[in-house]
């Protein structure tokens, strides 16, 4: 069981926008600890999306986007485009455990 | 342009030892924590501990404390992962991945395979 919590899967039409959640508690993202969002492709490695809540590396696309409030983080997407189905990942720290931590990922599936 | 490159697949018996490499290019291998994050197949992500090039210090998962070593040789930028007592639910695909001072990771290897049986 991840210390972060994700929905399994969510799924939109292309052109959509969906969003993925990312659920804590008072000891990552609500302690204040950044949130960032990893895109992970089929047979390859983790891919860094989203860091410092939402703030995008060069080569994102802005159709990528994230937030954060109180213990929880968002990524949305927005205008879906069938390369973008994919698992994604939240991370953040945890002071409890004094360590790094992961969702359990979201499978994104493009209708 | 930051690139990890690991070692090849493993395949191990039960009990048995392995050790992973996880080489960096550029010029900034000891200015980065370099983290060991493990995924077993079908499955979520999950970290195993860092090791600083620089001063040699680590820091390990709970879970992994007393099982795992991680080292580091900085004449040929390399950060290696070792994991003693392997069980069939080691089986997963190990990363090592650079940590930003943000404290996310920008750079990722390829992932190496091993695989636990008898």
């Amino acid at each position: 069981q991840s210390i972060l919590t994700q929905p399994p899967s969510v799924s939109g039409a292309p052109g959509q926008r969906v969003t993925i959640s990312c659920t804590g508690s008072s000891s990552n993202i609500g302690a204040g600890y950044d949130v960032h969002w990893y895109q992970q492709l089929p047979g390859t490695a983790p891919k860094l999306l989203i860091y410092g809540s939402n703030n995008r590396p060069s080569g994102v696309p802005d159709r990528f986007s994230g937030s954060k409030s109180g213990i929880s983080a968002s990524l949305a997407v927005t205008g879906l485009q069938a390369e973008d189905e994919a698992d994604y990942y939240c991370q953040s720290y945890d002071s409890s455990l004094s360590g790094w931590v992961f969702g359990g990922g979201t499978k994104l599936t493009v209708l | 342009q930051v690139q990890l490159v690991q070692s090849g697949a493993e395949v191990k018996k039960p009990g048995a030892s392995v050790k992973v490499s996880c080489k960096a290019s550029g010029k900034t291998f000891t200015s980065f924590d370099i983290n060991w994050v493990r995924q077993a197949a079908g499955q979520g992500l999950e970290w195993m501990g860092w090791v600083n090039p620089n001063s040699g210090n680590t820091g390990y998962a709970q879970k992994f404390q007393g099982r795992v070593t991680m080292t580091r040789n900085i004449a040929i930028n390399t950060a290696y992962m070792e994991l003693r007592s392997l069980r069939s639910d080691d089986t997963a695909v190990y990363y090592c991945a650079r940590l930003n001072p943000g404290y996310y990771f920008d750079y990722w290897g390829q992932g190496t395979l091993v695989t636990v049986s008898s």
